[in-house]
């Protein structure tokens, strides 16, 4: 079975502009989750989404939104991009929600967002 | 507001060594801890999770324990090798905040040399 896939995988842009982000998960799984990951630091949870509806949001600003689609795949959309929005985006699946669940979550290889 | 700490921040040893890579958190109400590894530029593995009912978790040559009370997990690795040079992260899931919210560490940078 594939695992969970992004594109694109590396990424350039300028100030300013605006970049989607695309997020396919493992099949049978229903949540999709994006994390920020600065250089050196550890990922920074930033929106899940399960069954279309968003389920949690980072302490991150309103230039950043995502959405989810019926077949569970998820944009993650940033607007007017700053030189701090470099990172790499990752995106993580897992079966379901539900909060006492034990259920791993499997992350995909991330994009590489570059803002000059 | 919950922080996982990780130490130490980089670690070098020699082939065959056994050694432990240790987190801290601070809200021991979680439902799970999660241990990574990820490869320089690349996405994250998951390696063993542990729930919070559980002591420990063991694959291969991997052995995490979890002591929810203290707030601590430990990360065991047995017989080191080049090929685990990797940065390893533990993230946890708490009862607290939104969803499938993980927290993670800044990781555990280990080099094992030839």
């Amino acid at each position: 079975d594939a695992g969970v896939t992004q594109s694109p995988t590396h990424l350039i842009k300028t100030r300013g502009q605006h970049v989607t982000l695309r997020c396919s998960p493992i099949s049978g799984h229903k949540s999709v989750s994006w994390y920020q990951q600065v250089l050196g630091q550890g990922p920074q949870f930033i929106f899940q989404y399960y069954e279309k509806e968003e389920r949690g949001r980072g302490n991150f600003p309103d230039r950043f939104s995502a959405r989810q689609f019926p077949n569970y795949s998820s944009e993650l959309n940033v607007n007017a991009l700053l030189l701090g929005d470099s990172a790499l985006y990752l995106c993580a699946s897992s079966r379901t929600t539900d909060k006492t669940s034990g259920y791993e979550q499997y992350f995909g290889p991330g994009t590489r967002l570059t803002v000059t | 507001k919950q922080e996982v700490t990780q130490i130490p921040a980089a670690l070098s040893v020699p082939e065959g060594e056994n050694l432990v890579l240790n987190c801290s958190f601070t809200d021991s109400a979680i439902y799970n801890l999660q241990w990574f590894r990820q490869d320089p530029g690349k996405g994250l593995t998951s390696l063993l999770l542990i729930q919070s009912s559980q002591r420990e978790q063991t694959s291969g040559r991997l052995n995490a324990s979890l002591d929810k009370s203290s707030g601590r997990s430990t990360l065991y690795i047995a017989a080191s090798q080049p090929g685990d040079s990797a940065t390893y992260l533990c993230a946890v899931k708490g009862v607290t905040g939104g969803g499938n919210k993980l927290t993670f560490g800044t990781g555990t940078q280990l080099k094992v040399e030839l």
